[in-house]
């Protein structure tokens, strides 16, 4: 099992740029999730899905749209990018939902510029 | 929302010494805490968690303990290695899929 993975490792845009993270795991989990980690302020949830075609808004939803078609893949799109969205993006996956361990992505290190 | 608190932000101990790491929260519903450890370059991965009906729970030389009555809990880790030497996180979850982080604690393990 490759778990889950992320692409791409790094990332500079530009401000108003789109660009999609995406995200894939292989160990037939319901519920992924995506998070961004900036300094000093921990992991803040972003966008999660309990299932294909279901979708559903975390702490921090603003300005990130995402899409569950398939059991397997959970991609994150920026639709403009703005400088507050420099951080680093990781994406995880749980069995059924995140009281079950959640397998973390290596991450995405985005720089908005 | 959640509000969940994580002290120390830095710690530094003796090989072979013990660490403890303290977190608070705020919303008296908040029925799971896990704890996660990340080692640089990498994601967050699991290391140990507590539900609201367990007070202690240990794993080999890491252990968690939690005071529902006070809304705190804590990770406590006995015989550090360096090998330990990462951040922690602490997390706080009220429903299915509500999970509120603290700020993390950046554990130096000195041989």
């Amino acid at each position: 099992n490759a778990g889950v993975t992320q692409t791409p490792k790094f990332q500079v845009l530009k401000t108003g740029q789109s660009m999609t993270l995406q995200c894939a795991q292989d160990m037939n989990h319901e519920y992924m999730s995506w998070y961004r980690q900036d300094p000093g302020m921990g992991l803040r949830l972003i966008h999660y899905s309990v299932g294909a075609g279901i979708t559903d808004q975390g702490e921090v939803p603003n300005g990130y749209n995402v899409s569950r078609s398939t059991t397997e893949d959970f991609p994150l799109r920026l639709l403009s990018a703005a400088p507050s969205q420099t951080s680093v993006y990781f994406c995880a996956s749980s069995y059924r939902d995140s009281r079950d361990t959640q397998y973390f992505g290596p991450g995405t290190r985005l720089t908005v510029l | 929302g959640e509000n969940v608190e994580q002290h120390p932000s830095t710690l530094s101990v003796q090989e072979g010494d013990s660490a403890v790491i303290k977190c608070t929260y705020s919303d008296s519903a908040s029925n799971y805490f896990p704890w996660y450890k990340q080692e640089l370059g990498k994601g967050p991965q699991l290391i140990i968690d507590i539900r609201s009906n367990v007070g202690e729970k240990k794993d080999q030389r890491i252990a968690v303990t939690l005071n529902k009555t006070a809304k705190h809990f804590s990770l406590h880790i006995t015989e550090t290695q360096p090998e330990d030497s990462a951040v922690y996180f602490c997390a706080s979850q009220t429903g299915a899929n509500n999970l509120f982080f603290g700020t993390g604690t950046r554990l130096t393990v000195i041989p």
